[in-house]
């Protein structure tokens, strides 16, 4: 079993939709917990993070994580066509800026204007 | 603020032969580079950690003598990848930390993609 899943998509929804993404995890250690974005070709961005459980919002985006469940979650809202890329999720024990990140495999987002 | 570059972008090498990937820090000093290796449709996988001035600590699995890396300055990283194989075809990625709250976090750089043939 991978220690974070998530499911590759590809994911398309209609221009202006709420995008939902999820990620799952095995590791209860996981204290961090981060949501990047990554275009063809490119390196990933780091879009949010959070500590521990609850919400965070950042103008369109919110992360979610539900440490009882080990399940996170991204969502988008007033989706754009500019939001179209890779989400890849990821996660670590310490301070995500000197720890080892655990990623999941990524989803690809298509947003349809 | 807080750019990270590699170079090459890419590159197509022969078997048997070795291939150096640069990691740099443009516009802050980096205390901490790590690289990473992504397979088509798998995630990045971590595989090695160096700090500044010390040897690199390899994950499980990664062969150091492969895998060479050195980090001989604050702002630069070298990852050589010796005697490459078919199966090495990968895209390299190196994250790069900094020391001031700004960047302490890890900043992507944009990736190399190494095809051996």
């Amino acid at each position: 079993q991978k220690e974070v899943e998530q499911d590759p998509g590809p994911l398309s929804v209609p221009e202006g939709a709420i995008v939902s993404l999820n990620c799952t995890y095995s590791n209860s250690a996981f204290q961090y917990f981060m949501w990047y974005r990554q275009y063809s070709r490119k390196g990933p961005e780091l879009l949010m993070y959070t500590y521990s459980s609850g919400n965070k919002e950042d103008g369109r985006f919110t992360a979610q994580v539900d440490k009882s469940s080990k399940y996170i979650s991204l969502f988008i809202r007033d989706s754009q066509p500019s939001d179209s890329a890779t989400y890849l999720c990821a996660m670590s024990e310490g301070n995500f800026g000197n720890e080892k990140l655990t990623f999941g495999t990524g989803t690809r987002l298509t947003i349809i204007p | 603020g807080a750019v990270v570059s590699q170079h090459p972008s890419w590159v197509i090498c022969k078997s048997g032969t070795s291939v150096k990937i640069e990691c740099r820090s443009l516009d802050f000093q980096a205390t901490t580079m790590f690289w990473y290796r992504q397979f088509p449709k798998q995630s990045l996988m971590l595989m090695a950690t160096s700090n500044e001035g010390s040897k690199a600590t390899y994950e499980q699995g990664v062969e150091k003598d492969k895998f060479l890396i050195n980090h001989a300055s604050l702002t630069l990283s070298t990852l050589t990848v010796t005697s490459a194989h078919p199966e090495d075809s990968s895209f390299y990625i190196c994250s790069a930390r900094g020391r001031d709250s700004y960047t302490d976090t890890q900043y992507f750089g944009p990736g190399t993609r190494l095809t051996v043939l």
